[in-house]
């Protein structure tokens, strides 16, 4: 089966660090741009870092630069985010996105997402 | 970095409705947008892409249009199964913004 799942989520005391993972089955992630995505309780999507295939590209929202780090291990077929210097406002479901390809081989938008990882930031 | 913004916020309809549900791009992003469905406690799941192309599986009621800043998704008779908030996308750079949402609603 082609699915995404996150790992890690927990709750963090506010100034902590968190690691998240993601990992890939029925399809290789070597092949497609990889992205996180955070969705605060009640409220929209947030798109917060992509990697490109290679790790050749990295962009992060300008809410989290600077406290974020993406990585990949294309070996292990995983996704990973680092967050530190945590904050309430960093309180969301964490879910990583595949950005689809279409003919020529173009970003299609993100086809395969995970089911999501909750993180609370709280003391 | 480019802004997307969505209108309206919220939308009542009917089941048999048309709807059409805006997104606008702080700057040109070409055809590069895409459209997603969410339903609660569910991941999103993308529905048109480049603006116009149906992703497979997704009923032809859906569609997309638009380019340069200014697009469209239209459900052409609204379903049961389509109240739900719709989010658009761009992907024209590497910042790969969100709109903040239409939720559609029953009437």
């Amino acid at each position: 089966e082609v699915q995404l799942v996150e790992s890690g989520g927990a709750l963090v005391q506010p100034g902590g660090s968190l690691r998240l993972s993601c990992a890939a089955s029925g399809f290789t992630v070597s092949t497609y741009s990889m992205n996180w995505v955070r969705q605060a309780p009640g409220k929209g999507l947030e798109w917060i870092s992509y990697i490109s295939r290679k790790s050749s590209t990295i962009s992060h929202a300008d809410s989290v630069k600077g406290r974020i780090t993406i990585s990949r291990d294309d070996a292990k077929n995983s996704l990973f985010l680092q967050l530190s210097s945590l904050r309430a406002e960093d309180t969301a479901v964490y879910y990583c996105a595949r950005g689809g390809l279409a003919v020529g081989g173009r970003v299609r938008g993100f086809d395969l997402w995970g089911q999501g990882t909750m993180v609370t930031v709280s003391s | 970095d480019t802004q997307m913004t969505q209108s309206p916020s919220t939308l009542s309809a009917s089941v048999g409705d048309r709807i059409t549900v805006s997104c606008r791009a702080s700057q040109s992003i070409s055809k590069w947008l895409a459209w997603y469905q969410q339903k609660p406690g569910k991941a999103p799941n993308l529905l048109i892409y480049q603006a116009s192309i149906l992703e497979s599986g997704v009923p032809s009621r859906f569609s997309g249009s638009g380019s340069g800043t200014e697009f469209t998704l239209t459900i052409s008779s609204l379903q049961p199964d389509d109240f739900a908030t719709y989010y658009c996308q761009q992907y024209n750079n590497y910042s790969r913004a969100f709109g903040q949402g239409t939720k559609v609603e029953i009437k």
